[in-house]
């Protein structure tokens, strides 16, 4: 069955340092990748997405990832968080083709607490 | 202003109630959807209707019962619920079917007693 894991359950990270949540996923086919945050009691919002093109695509806040499609992976990275930064982090796969019909499959969430 | 809104934002009930959520978007998209966030915080998505016609039917009980009257909102409604059913229900609504972004509501944490 198609799945999305991240690696890391909870980040504990100061200000300043450098950031890498790990996504990968089980499927070879065409893939759609987003990462989305939700700050403490708020929605999901799009960090970031991946249809196309320059693997390496650059979301709001900051906030890049990058597609391998050798390693099935999607990690997402910052190179100097902030303290407004923490939040849950999800990685979401849209698996192409079939009766996919746009669906989001998540990964568990990655908290991220970044200590000022 | 809000994209996609639901209602209500907190729902506290006894087991074995029936009870409905509504979600509304004024984007003008084709395709609306329910995910359910567990404790864990695991989502998972329940139903998709795409211009009011049902497209995603996950393994969900059939006391879960959408309806999408038009094609700018999605209910929800839930009968003779269970302790099992508290979670954080979102909906989302995109563009179509076909791979877009999807924008999400603010929530509704559902409390069973």
């Amino acid at each position: 069955a198609q799945s999305v894991s991240q690696h890391n359950h909870h980040v504990i990270l100061s200000e300043a340092a450098s950031l890498e949540l790990g996504c990968n996923y089980s499927y070879g086919g065409t893939v759609n990748l987003f990462w989305y945050v939700q700050y403490p009691g708020q929605h999901l919002q799009l960090l970031l997405k991946y249809f196309s093109g320059d693997p390496l695509v650059k979301g709001i806040k900051g906030f890049e990832a990058e597609f391998i499609k050798s390693k099935f992976s999607f990690n997402l990275r910052k190179p100097s968080v902030q303290w407004s930064d923490t939040a849950e982090y999800f990685c979401a796969v849209i698996f192409a083709g079939g009766t996919s019909y746009g669906k989001l499959t998540f990964g568990q969430g990655t908290i991220l607490t970044v200590h000022p | 202003d809000t994209a996609v809104s639901q209602t209500p934002k907190y729902l506290v009930t006894q087991m074995g109630n029936d009870k409905s959520i509504k979600c509304e978007q004024n984007l003008g998209h084709d395709t609306m959807y329910w995910y359910k966030q567990d404790s864990k915080k695991f989502l998972k998505i329940m139903f998709s209707y795409n211009n009011k016609e049902l497209i995603i039917n996950e393994t969900v009980p059939n006391r879960f019962s959408p309806k999408s009257p038009d094609k700018a909102h999605l209910n929800l409604h839930i009968n003779s619920l269970e302790l099992g059913d508290s979670a954080v229900y979102f909906c989302a609504s995109s563009p179509g079917t076909s791979y877009n972004e999807q924008f999400f509501g603010p929530g509704t944490r559902l409390t069973v007693l």
